[in-house]
């Protein structure tokens, strides 16, 4: 059984400055998918990044980065230049890349409040 | 592109009674998903549907249940319903199972 750990329940950051935030998995799966989504007040979860296991180059989008350890199974979210639209929960999810079983499984989440 | 929509977006019921919660993915889209989201459990697989077919169940008593109809919309019902079915229901559309996945805003039930 695949597990998603978010030991952070909660970070806060100032305005403009850069977080990090720490997801871990465990699976016995070679090939597979890792995301962050993004649940802001409007309970709306959106897809922040997305990493292919096979791809050994971190994924970026923007503002947004990953650190994907595939040996340490980890795979931690870098937000640079935070504004206070990043204010939500951010999930990390897992997905096997077959086809027979491609639910996601997410960690608890961990709640990120931005300073102004 | 109209994104996924889920109807209704709030529900109140009484416990013992069965609710219906439908989910419309986007267009092209052939596979849905469902989640349930709450504070102490978090985010959980419910089922998820490619071309009408269940092809996945999460760990949920056979009081929750779902189906796909052709046109790719879902529906999931939850009969006899328990206090603890509180939460937020989620619907997720992909283009095809394994693929990325796209989510609505969500039913919040809340059972009294």
């Amino acid at each position: 059984a695949q597990t998603v750990t978010q030991s952070q329940p909660e970070m806060s950051v100032q305005e403009a400055e850069t977080v990090t935030l720490s997801c871990t998995y465990d699976t016995s799966e070679n090939n597979y998918y890792l995301f962050w989504y993004k649940q802001p007040p409007s309970r709306q979860m959106i897809l922040v990044i997305r990493q292919e296991a096979y791809k050994q180059q971190n994924a970026t989008e923007n503002r947004f980065s990953v650190n994907f350890q595939k040996a340490a199974k980890s795979f931690s979210l870098k937000i640079s230049d935070s504004q206070l639209g990043d204010t939500a929960m951010y999930f990390c999810a897992f997905m096997i890349e077959t086809g027979a079983n491609s639910k996601l499984t997410f960690g608890k989440g961990i709640t990120l409040s931005v300073r102004p | 592109k109209a994104g996924v929509t889920q109807t209704p977006r709030y529900l109140i019921k009484t416990r013992g009674q069965q609710v219906t919660l439908s989910c419309s993915p986007i267009s092209g889209h052939r596979s849905v998903s469902w989640y349930q989201q709450t504070p102490g459990q978090g985010l959980q697989f419910l089922f998820e549907y490619f071309s009408e077919t269940q092809r996945n169940k999460g760990n949920f008593p056979g009081r929750f249940s779902g189906r796909q109809f052709s046109n790719s919309r879902s529906e999931m019902n939850v009969s006899t319903l328990e206090l603890g079915d509180s939460a937020l229901y989620l619907c997720a559309s992909s283009r095809a199972p394994g693929t990325e996945a796209f989510f609505g805003q969500g039913t919040r039930l809340t059972v009294v």
